[in-house]
């Protein structure tokens, strides 16, 4: 099984709409992060947390909000969805003494109409 | 703040050719250095890293790259191409965050092409 599992893989939603990315981790990590990724842009961070009671924003986290259930959970929520969120978001995860290197989910593809 | 620019976002080479992607950062503190592949449809796997040590990395699948200070560059390379290389790679330096924990700064991407 997977380390980091990302759901749904694949999700088309309309303008306006609240939507919801779930991200489990069965890897122990404490350090969860939220990216998004845009052709020609790479990787942008959106949201992270070191542990349960510990949230941080990121580089663009307008229009986005977070919440971590339990260590090994961490949901990314769109409010109010709209066309220009329309990308690839990955979860990642890191274990605090070397959250240098991160390790990362498949990817929810989300498509904003 | 810290950024990396990857020259070339589309690479094309032969199989059994030199595989060069280029990467270029900017930081104010020694760096800590990725290259990271992502094969179609899939997440981002680590290929190597620098840290400390060594400026010279090896990673998996063949793949190398060396970490020269003079000139801010993290270029990755592989001495011959395989069908299987084909994926998109970044280049990430990691950035510190508050409390000491780090996170990555992405470049845009290389799109590696290998033609048979």
């Amino acid at each position: 099984d997977a380390d980091v599992t990302q759901t749904p893989r694949n999700r088309i939603t309309k303008t306006g709409k609240r939507i919801m990315l779930e991200c489990s981790q069965t890897k122990g990590h404490d350090r969860m992060y939220w990216y998004r990724q845009d052709p020609g842009l790479g990787l942008r961070l959106i949201y992270y947390s070191f542990d349960v009671k510990d949230i941080n924003k990121g580089e663009i986290s307008d229009g986005y909000s977070v919440s971590r259930q339990a260590q090994a959970k961490f949901s990314l929520s769109l409010e109010s969805a709209i066309p220009n969120q329309t990308a690839l978001y990955f979860c990642a995860t890191a274990e605090g003494s070397s959250s240098y290197e991160q390790y990362f989910g498949p990817g929810t593809r989300l498509t904003v109409t | 703040a810290q950024s990396v620019t990857q020259l070339g976002s589309h690479v094309s080479v032969s199989e059994g050719a030199l595989v060069l992607l280029r990467c270029n950062y900017s930081s104010s503190v020694p760096p800590y250095l990725f290259w990271y592949v992502q094969y179609p449809n899939q997440g981002l796997q680590l290929l190597l890293k620098y840290t400390t040590g060594a400026t010279l990395v090896k990673g998996i699948n063949g793949f190398e790259a060396e970490f020269k200070k003079s000139e801010t560059s993290f270029h990755l390379t592989k001495p011959s191409a395989h069908m299987s290389d084909a994926a998109e790679y970044f280049c990430a330096v990691s950035d510190r965050l508050i409390q000491g924990a780090q996170k990555l700064v992405f470049g845009q991407g290389t799109r590696l092409t290998i033609n048979p």
